[in-house]
């Protein structure tokens, strides 16, 4: 298994309350992503990173930021949390881009009331 | 958006019987992925096709990938219980993966 570690792994939180959920690997990709996925949408591109301090917007980016001070970690932030961004949330990474394999984490459950 | 289309969206059989999962989209694709996704956990890779026309064989499961890569298909012969999960496609374009809707496969003893 690629080394990705997601936390937290799940999380309950009130509407209006910042979240940061964090990917870190340990296999010193340079491609990460973040994807949210719920029923019926499969899974979709938030925001992506192609290396330290770059990074670029998904399909669904709004209401969403992200960091990535060093290659091992990649943050999402939910700035002021909404009950439509309940849901499943993977990172990603990638070697390179296009046709290499991604390798995901185990997810997080994000629950917003 | 670059769109993927999977269908059926949910596929019920018995153990034993033959399967094909489609994946289709308007847009043409560098690549495409077939992932596996069992519940609690994040997709699995099974394989990825980059060529039109292409074909590969993974035991009991063969992916082909359409000649203007734009769609792909999924066929398992003789399922069995252990193929129970979600299957999802991925387009890869530029920097970025499109994945399609999924397909729900439960396979019965």
């Amino acid at each position: 298994d690629a080394g990705i570690t997601q936390s937290p792994r799940h999380k309950v939180t009130e509407t209006g309350t910042p979240v940061t959920l964090r990917c870190h690997q340990t296999e010193n990709h340079r491609y990460m992503y973040w994807y949210r996925q719920d029923p019926g949408h499969g899974l979709r591109l938030i925001h992506y990173s192609y290396g330290v301090k770059d990074t670029d917007k998904g399909e669904v980016s709004d209401g969403y930021s992200v960091s990535r001070s060093k290659t091992e970690d990649f943050l999402l932030t939910l700035e002021s949390a909404t009950s439509s961004q309940t849901s499943v949330y993977f990172c990603a990474i990638t070697r390179g881009r296009g046709t290499d394999t991604q390798y995901f984490g185990p997810g997080t459950r994000l629950t917003v009331l | 958006t670059q769109l993927l289309e999977q269908s059926p969206q949910f596929l019920s059989i018995q153990e034993g019987e033959n399967l094909t999962v489609y994946c289709n989209s308007s847009s043409v694709f560098s690549s495409l992925q077939w992932y596996r996704q069992e519940p609690g956990e994040g997709p699995v890779l099974l394989v990825t096709v980059v060529t039109g026309g292409e074909v590969k064989k993974l035991k009991r499961l063969t992916f082909q990938f359409g000649d203007a890569r734009k769609d792909s298909s999924l066929h398992i012969t003789a399922a069995q219980p252990g193929d129970t999960g979600l299957y999802l496609c991925a387009g890869g374009s530029g920097n970025q993966f499109y994945f399609g809707t999924g397909t729900s496969l439960t396979v019965i003893p």
